[in-house]
């Protein structure tokens, strides 16, 4: 079945710090891919999209480019802030069959100032 | 913006008990979802619905129901609760385009079960 294998976690950063939490997966057929983002006590929240072969999603300074090839979709930022400390899952939802969206099991992300 | 809402925070059960989680989303989706968080696993999908009165297990159905009586309420029940049922419950929701479409969560019902 659909899978996705994140980093282990927790990673700490130093602020402005360059970022990269990889993702890799594996799908029939062509997922669209997506990075979501948990803060303290909230639910997840969609960071950003890809939704074919080579396109890169892309907000708040985070960015990912589907690479069917190598079946990934990299998490980077360039210079990270404490206010990106958070935990961040990748995911996957199938082109085919129930379209359920698949996850990561998360990475736990600490920026100290 | 799509809002969806879990009716609690925070629960405290007894083994045995039934449990009702409620969601509600306001966004007119046709789909909606229940997952479980729990550390080093992610999320998990226990069930999804399509459609109203409509319902599909995900991949760990086992102890729970759902019901989905009107389009933006999605219930999840627990029939007897069990310890190992402690977890964060997400209640999720999206269009019906395809999988393009993201998902909209809640904030989430952390249910402790003693």
């Amino acid at each position: 079945g659909d899978s996705v294998t994140q980093m282990e976690g927790p990673v700490t950063l130093s602020e402005e710090a360059f970022l990269t939490i990889n993702c890799t997966y594996t799908a029939t057929g062509y997922p669209s891919l997506f990075w979501y983002v948990q803060y303290p006590g909230e639910g997840l929240q969609l960071l950003l999209k890809a939704t074919k072969a080579d396109d890169k999603g892309s907000n708040k300074g985070f960015e990912a480019t589907y690479r069917k090839e190598t079946t990934s979709f990299h998490l980077e930022k360039g210079s990270v802030q404490v206010s990106d400390s958070a935990v961040y899952f990748c995911a996957l939802r199938s082109s085919q069959g129930a379209q359920k969206l698949v996850f990561g099991q998360g990475t736990r992300l600490t920026i100290n100032p | 913006d799509v809002k969806v809402t879990q009716s609690s925070r925070y629960l405290v059960k007894r083994t045995g008990e039934k449990v009702f989680l409620e969601c509600v989303q306001d966004m007119d989706h046709e789909n909606m979802f229940w997952y479980r968080q729990d550390p080093g696993l992610g999320l998990r999908l226990i069930y999804f619905s399509y459609d109203v009165k409509m319902k599909e297990k995900g991949d760990i159905p086992e102890g729970y129901s759902v019901s989905r009586e009107k389009k933006e309420r999605f219930s999840l029940i627990l029939e007897s609760a069990s310890t190992n049922q402690t977890s964060m419950y997400l209640c999720a929701s999206s269009t019906r385009q395809g999988a393009a479409s993201p998902l909209h969560f809640g904030n989430g019902t952390r249910l402790t079960v003693t």
